[in-house]
């Protein structure tokens, strides 16, 4: 069955530094979508991606993040300049088109000291 | 999107069947019900949706009142490896693309 994965799926970094996360969706889904878990909150979403730009992006989503579809298959998130507050789980989805059901990866741990 | 009401936690014993409710009296027409679950900090895991119509797959069943205002997921013979929190979430067609999450039920399968 296909699935999402995601690479790394931990990540320490230095605030200030910038991280990619990056995220193979399942391969004819044309909708993507990045998610965060701050340790013991709510899944939050983050941003939807289609067409090579963004659909719909939520408050959290400042100019500090960036998506991107640099190849065919890989689909990352880009945070400029880390802050402590950037530590959480970060999830990728994709679904095969807009409204469909949403399919996730595993997530990345992000660890910002 | 209309907004859910979901038991902070529920237990059940292994084998029996486990229905976790939810509550969504201002759902509209055209609102989808959607499960997920969240097996200890996983990437949430798609279960079942349904509109009006009780559905049923290899993994649950869904059971929508006929007024829709609230629904019923079943389990129907729990395994330990389905403790896990399940989140309950109504999504229109044509709505915002994130799904919202809230805080789901812990259901915890004993022994």
């Amino acid at each position: 069955e296909p699935e999402v994965t995601q690479t790394p799926s931990h990540q320490v970094t230095q605030m200030g530094q910038e991280v990619i996360l990056r995220c193979v969706p399942i391969s004819n889904h044309l909708y993507f979508y990045w998610y965060r878990q701050i340790l013991g909150q709510k899944v939050e979403f983050l941003v939807s991606f289609y067409n090579n730009e963004i659909s719909e992006k939520s408050e959290i989503f400042d100019d500090q993040f960036s998506v991107e579809r640099p190849d065919g298959s890989n689909f990352t998130l880009k945070i400029r300049s880390t802050k402590l507050e950037d530590s959480a789980m970060y999830f990728c989805a994709s679904s095969r088109i807009r409204q469909e059901t949403q399919y996730f990866g595993p997530g990345t741990r992000l660890l910002v000291l | 999107d209309a907004k859910t009401t979901q038991p902070p936690s529920m237990d059940c014993a292994e084998g029996r069947a486990a229905n976790l409710p939810c509550n969504h009296s201002t759902i509209s027409g055209n609102e989808y019900v959607y499960w997920y679950r969240q097996i200890h900090s996983q990437g949430p895991q798609y279960i079942i949706h349904g509109l009006k119509n009780n559905e049923t797959n290899e993994m649950a069943s869904l059971i929508i009142t006929e007024d829709r205002k609230s629904s019923t997921l079943i389990l129907p013979h729990a395994t330990l490896r389905d403790t896990a929190v399940y989140y309950c979430i109504v999504r229109a067609r044509g709505g915002a693309d994130g799904l919202t999450f809230g805080k789901g039920t812990h259901l915890i399968i004993q022994p």
